[in-house]
């Protein structure tokens, strides 16, 4: 994998389902994977940030796994509210300071 | 919470104009950036900044762009020479320090559109 890939790129569920989405990354030179919030109109807002392989990091009802030996990230949403209607966005993070990122989930929570 | 604010939301310029797009970061951070994202592409890095001066560019950060902190408190990016594919949404960011586990904290953005 040369690119970050996100997938799917978009997903429609209903309120109360738990959902998941995948970004992909290059495993070699892996320093850092974030994942973003983006809402329509507001800026990026970060989520979590991961280093270590095998890492887990929940926020509420928000949860990720990260695997930089095979290279992929996973974001899990339990229970998806209509607030949790937005754009995912996952980062990978090399040695310098840039991060490249992926297109995108977008997720619709229809109530 | 601190914030980081840009201006103006919305930009429309005459190709061949220059512009300049502003950005206030949070306060006590450290490294600031320039991202951009060109209608249904990816969100794509710029520039990094740290201690005024230029820590990493992409290769799309060409001699049309520049950026600067004028005083303690605004980062600017300039577009020289704007032509039609520079429009794009722009987005500022920054970060109390270079850290790997340290995540962007970015603007609302910037829409630039070249007519």
């Amino acid at each position: 994998i040369l690119n970050v890939e996100q997938s799917p790129q978009s997903l429609h569920v209903q309120e109360g389902d738990s959902t998941n989405f995948t970004c992909s990354f290059p495993s070699s030179n892996f320093y850092a994977l974030h994942w973003y919030r983006w809402e329509t109109a507001k800026s990026p807002e970060a989520l979590f940030v991961m280093t270590l392989n095998g890492d887990e990091k929940k926020k509420g009802r928000i949860s990720a796994t990260l695997n930089t030996k095979e290279g992929y990230s996973y974001l899990y949403i339990k229970g998806s509210q209509p607030e949790d209607s937005a754009t995912y966005l996952c980062a990978h993070r090399t040695s310098g300071s840039r991060l490249t990122f992926g297109e995108g989930t977008q997720l619709t929570v229809n109530p | 919470e601190p914030e980081v604010t840009q201006t103006p939301s919305h930009q429309v310029t005459q190709m061949g104009q220059e512009v300049i797009l502003r950005c206030v970061p949070i306060s006590n951070h450290l490294y600031f950036y320039w991202y951009r994202q060109i209608l249904g592409q990816k969100v794509e890095f710029l520039v990094s900044f740290y201690n005024n001066e230029i820590s990493e560019k992409s290769e799309i950060f060409d001699d049309q762009f520049s950026v600067e902190r004028p005083d303690g408190s605004n980062f600017t990016l300039k577009i020289r020479s704007t032509k039609l594919e520079d429009s794009a949404m722009y987005f500022c960011a920054s970060s109390p320090d270079r850290g790997y586990n340290s995540p962007l904290h970015f603007g609302n953005g910037t829409r630039l559109t070249v007519t």
